[in-house]
């Protein structure tokens, strides 16, 4: 069965503070692993990854995916409050017979920032 | 452990069918969404729900209703499909409106 386990599922920090979430999985046929930030009722998308070592950026958020080791790291540098979101990492997995590419999810790491 | 559950995984039916997705989640929770994403983009909420009885329209307008007869069961239902409608759907619930949502597995649907 396909999952993805994220960790840790919850973090508080304190402004200024820089913040490593992880993602970790075991599908059948990895296709691509996307980010989502949730705040409110619908998540945001951060990155999608589909190359392993290569890093992708967005400001004070950056991403890197190991399909050697199967995870992908998502780093937040001088956190600020409005950083504090649930974030989602999610597996596009690619089943070949049928050309279905259905998301799994993982449960998310909630971020608390606290000035 | 998070329980949701979306039926079926994966469905292929023709235009102007009649669909109806599932959902279901044993937690109690009183919120539940439904989705529409296509993979790399964001999802985007089409209907939710705060409770029995209680629905509203997202986000992003849709063709699809929805009902909420029990707390436990929150099924999505297209009156004709159409290519257009080919996507992935997620339903998810939370106990809180900013809470944490759980997701289902999600449904791929796809209108030929």
């Amino acid at each position: 069965e396909d999952k993805v386990v994220q960790s840790p599922l919850s973090l508080v920090v304190h402004e200024g503070d820089t913040v490593t979430l992880n993602c970790s999985y075991e599908v059948t046929n990895f296709r691509s692993l996307l980010w989502y930030k949730q705040e409110k009722k619908a998540p945001t998308f951060l990155f999608m990854l589909t190359s392993s070592g290569i890093e992708k950026k967005s400001g004070r958020l950056s991403s890197i995916l190991d399909k050697k080791e199967l995870f992908s790291i998502l780093n937040i540098t001088a956190t600020q409050t409005g950083d504090s979101a649930v974030y989602l990492c999610a597996v596009e997995v690619s089943y070949f017979d049928s050309g279905n590419t259905p998301l799994v999810f993982g449960k998310g790491t909630r971020l608390s920032v606290i000035a | 452990e998070a329980d949701i559950y979306q039926t079926p995984r994966y469905l292929v039916i023709g235009t102007g069918k009649k669909i109806t997705l599932e959902c279901s989640q044993t937690m109690g929770h009183d919120k539940m969404y439904w989705y529409q994403q296509d993979p790399g983009m964001e999802l985007h909420l089409i209907h939710y729900s705060y409770g029995v009885n209680s629905t509203e329209k997202g986000d992003l307008s849709s063709e699809s209703t929805v009902s909420r007869i029990r707390t436990e069961h929150f099924p999505l239902t297209l009156e004709s499909a159409r290519p257009s409608h080919t996507s992935q759907y997620l339903c998810a619930s939370s106990e809180y409106e900013e809470g944490e949502a759980f997701f289902g597995q999600g449904t791929r649907l796809t209108v030929v």
